[in-house]
């Protein structure tokens, strides 16, 4: 899988959109770029996921850039609760594989 | 929303000390996953089954961990001894394996080794 970075921690005024980036410059052409987070003392939970479209769900968007090497997660209108640390992480599509975490980005959201 | 159980949530024990965590995934996944979590780190893949058979425990420290998944469904992680360097939370995810392939987390197991 490709490797990932992403910015240590990062900090949001409640109720403002989150933007949290991620490059991936060495992403292969079959891999998808997948975004989990993790809540403090809980496991890691799947936010979205994208190949090279943009793509929006009930939690958040994903836009990827047109030379896919690098994205941003938004979190439009963001919550005390989405306080987390994100995980930015590259894997082929419907491969078995298990996920490759790196450290993430602790967003602190402020009120 | 279906989840994948996990148990026990918290276990404290001494080193040298065996320690069992099980995992239930969610009816119908056939990929189960073990991951160990360092505190400040993100997680690490221990070991992967597909239905009863593992297909990757390549860093699983297999001198003193050991897992099964018998009947394809549960599954346990065992650690025999339990070492200083053992304490982390333990987590277990399942997937269909299929599509997207996304993979559900459950709560953990926190082990603290003293």
């Amino acid at each position: 899988d490709a490797k990932t970075t992403q910015p240590p921690s990062m900090d949001c005024a409640e109720g403002r959109a989150a933007n949290l980036p991620c490059n991936h410059s060495t992403i292969s052409g079959n891999e998808y770029v997948y975004w989990y987070r993790q809540i403090h003392s809980q496991g890691p939970q799947y936010i979205i996921h994208g190949l090279k479209n943009n793509e929006t769900n009930e939690m958040a968007s994903l836009i990827i850039t047109e030379d896919r090497k690098s994205s941003t997660l938004i979190l439009p209108h963001a919550t005390l609760r989405d306080t987390a640390v994100y995980y930015c992480i590259v894997r082929v599509g419907g491969g078995a594989d298990g996920l490759t975490f790196g450290k993430g980005t602790h967003l602190i959201i402020q009120p | 929303e279906a989840e994948v159980a996990q148990s026990p949530r918290y276990k404290i024990t001494e080193k040298s000390q065996a320690v069992a965590f099980w995992c239930d995934p969610i009816s119908g996944h056939a990929t189960l996953y073990w991951y160990r979590q360092i505190l400040g780190q993100g997680p690490e893949l221990l070991v992967q089954f597909q239905d009863e058979s593992v297909v990757d425990d390549s860093q699983l420290p297999k001198d003193r961990f050991s897992a099964e998944r018998l009947k394809g469904v549960d599954s346990t992680l065992k650690i025999q001894p339990a070492e200083l360097g053992d304490s982390a939370m333990y987590l277990c995810a399942s997937s269909f394996r299929s599509g997207a392939n996304v993979l559900t987390f459950g709560a953990g197991s926190r082990l603290t080794v003293l």
